[in-house]
């Protein structure tokens, strides 16, 4: 069964800080992952996903991520944060039916100036 | 292009009554998600229609839930009789027909409270 676990409930960094959320999952078929984000008062929103193609998946708004079978993860990360990142954000790996999304808890992150 | 929007934004209702949720799919998509989020716990899946048809109800917890997508178009959730555990954010989703990869586009949430 599949599954995903994101390390941190609370991440705090400083405006032009690195963004590192952590993602790990467990799957028994090749996984398919998403990242996706809450900002306050929003519905949830696609980062970015991966679909077995390249390892290391772009996204919007500078986030990327990068695919680590040996380390079954598939952490979340910016190399600079804005003020406008803090949200709450969600790995999903995909059932193995294809049918829905399986959740982490969410990270919230907030970043101050 | 409309989102998926739903609708209430927000209810507060005592427990025992009966609660429906409304979910508008953007206009096309044929599969139609519910999710719900309960506090501090993560999102979970309820189920999954293909336009009218329900693909997937395993996530459902109990028969006070009923799920509805008259035509292929809007769905609707109805909690009766809703029970306190009920309380958390439920989540709409809707992506066209395809393969696993496809987008799924979210709405905004409906928070229920029961008191």
């Amino acid at each position: 069964a599949q599954s995903v676990t994101q390390l941190g409930s609370h991440v705090s960094v400083s405006e032009g800080a690195l963004v590192l959320l952590r993602c790990n999952y467990s799957s028994s078929v090749p996984p398919y992952l998403f990242w996706y984000v809450q900002y306050p008062n929003q519905g949830l929103q696609l980062l970015l996903k991966y679909t077995s193609a390249a390892t290391l998946v772009k996204g919007i708004n500078g986030f990327e991520a990068e695919f680590k079978k040996s380390e079954t993860s598939f952490h979340l990360t910016k190399p600079s944060a804005h003020m406008s990142d803090a949200a709450e954000y969600f790995c999903a790996v995909m059932n193995q039916a294809g049918t829905a999304l399986i959740f982490g808890k969410g990270t919230t992150l907030s970043v101050s100036s | 292009e409309a989102g998926v929007t739903q609708f209430p934004s927000h209810s507060v209702i005592e427990k025992g009554q009966t609660v429906t949720l409304r979910c508008d799919p953007i206009s096309g998509h044929d599969n139609l998600y519910w999710y719900r989020r309960v506090m501090g716990k993560e999102i979970k899946f309820l189920l999954h229609f293909v336009k009218e048809s329900k693909q997937d109800e395993s996530g459902m917890p109990n028969n006070r839930f009923l799920a509805e997508r008259t035509g292929g178009t809007y769905s609707t959730l109805k909690v009766q009789p809703a029970e306190l555990e009920d309380s958390g954010v439920y989540f709409c989703a809707s992506s066209r027909a395809g393969t696993k990869n496809t987008e799924a586009f979210f709405g905004q949430g409906t928070r229920l409270t029961v008191v």
